[in-house]
């Protein structure tokens, strides 16, 4: 497996555009998540989904923040409009079951928005 | 809440010291725990997974410690590197299959 591909791997926008970050997880894996790294905060956990569900959005900053998944191999996280605080570098992993085996996280997407 | 802290923030080791990193963890109830290693601008690779059931895992010069009653899991590196130059992050799979991390541990192994 190729493991967890997120795209694009670095992402520059202005100020109010809409930004959508893309991943597909491990084929076989029932659970996605979404992190955001910054240096102030370290890596939170934005949002989870269990087979294509979301089940735990309470670590979404902002209505201007969006997940969706609608098959088991691609999620998407938009951010519309985007702000200068939104800059971070944004992970997607997935696991499978209850995570016995472990996370397995992409390489991340760098946003930067000016 | 699941907090988890990680000591000391940054180390600076000669070439060939041992390492010794060291997590916390609030809440005992965990399911598992996962030590990851971040090179500069990359992302995440996995290092040692030990479940709560177990004391340690090893893999080549890497042991993780787990002391679920205390909370607390270590890292060992043995006989450093400089290509062991990282940040080390601990992360803690607790009810929910949530992983809480903790902020790092940012490794220079001098030559």
């Amino acid at each position: 497996d190729a493991g967890v591909i997120q795209s694009p791997r670095h992402e520059v926008t202005e100020m109010g555009q809409e930004v959508t970050l893309r991943c597909k997880p491990i084929s076989g894996h029932d659970y996605l998540f979404w992190y955001r790294q910054t240096m102030m905060r370290g890596l939170e956990l934005l949002i989870y989904f269990n087979n294509n569900v979301p089940i735990d959005d309470s670590g979404m900053p902002e209505d201007r923040f969006s997940a969706k998944m609608p098959n088991a191999s691609f999620s998407t996280l938009k951010i519309q409009p985007s702000e200068p605080r939104d800059s971070a570098v944004y992970f997607c992993a997935s696991s499978f079951g209850t995570g016995y085996d472990g996370y397995t996280f992409g390489s991340g997407t760098r946003l930067t928005v000016v | 809440k699941q907090e988890v802290t990680q000591i000391p923030a940054a180390l600076s080791v000669p070439e060939g010291e041992n390492l010794v990193l060291n997590c916390s963890f609030t809440d005992s109830a965990i399911y598992n725990l996962q030590w990851f290693r971040q090179d500069p601008g990359k992302g995440l690779t996995s290092l040692l997974l030990i479940q709560s059931s177990q004391r340690e895992q090893t893999s080549g010069r890497l042991n993780a410690s787990l002391d679920k009653s205390s909370g607390r899991s270590t890292l060992y590196i043995a006989a450093s590197q400089p290509g062991d130059s990282a940040t080390y992050l601990c992360a803690v799979n607790a009810a929910g299959n949530k992983l809480t991390f903790g902020g790092g541990t940012r490794v220079l192994v001098k030559p």
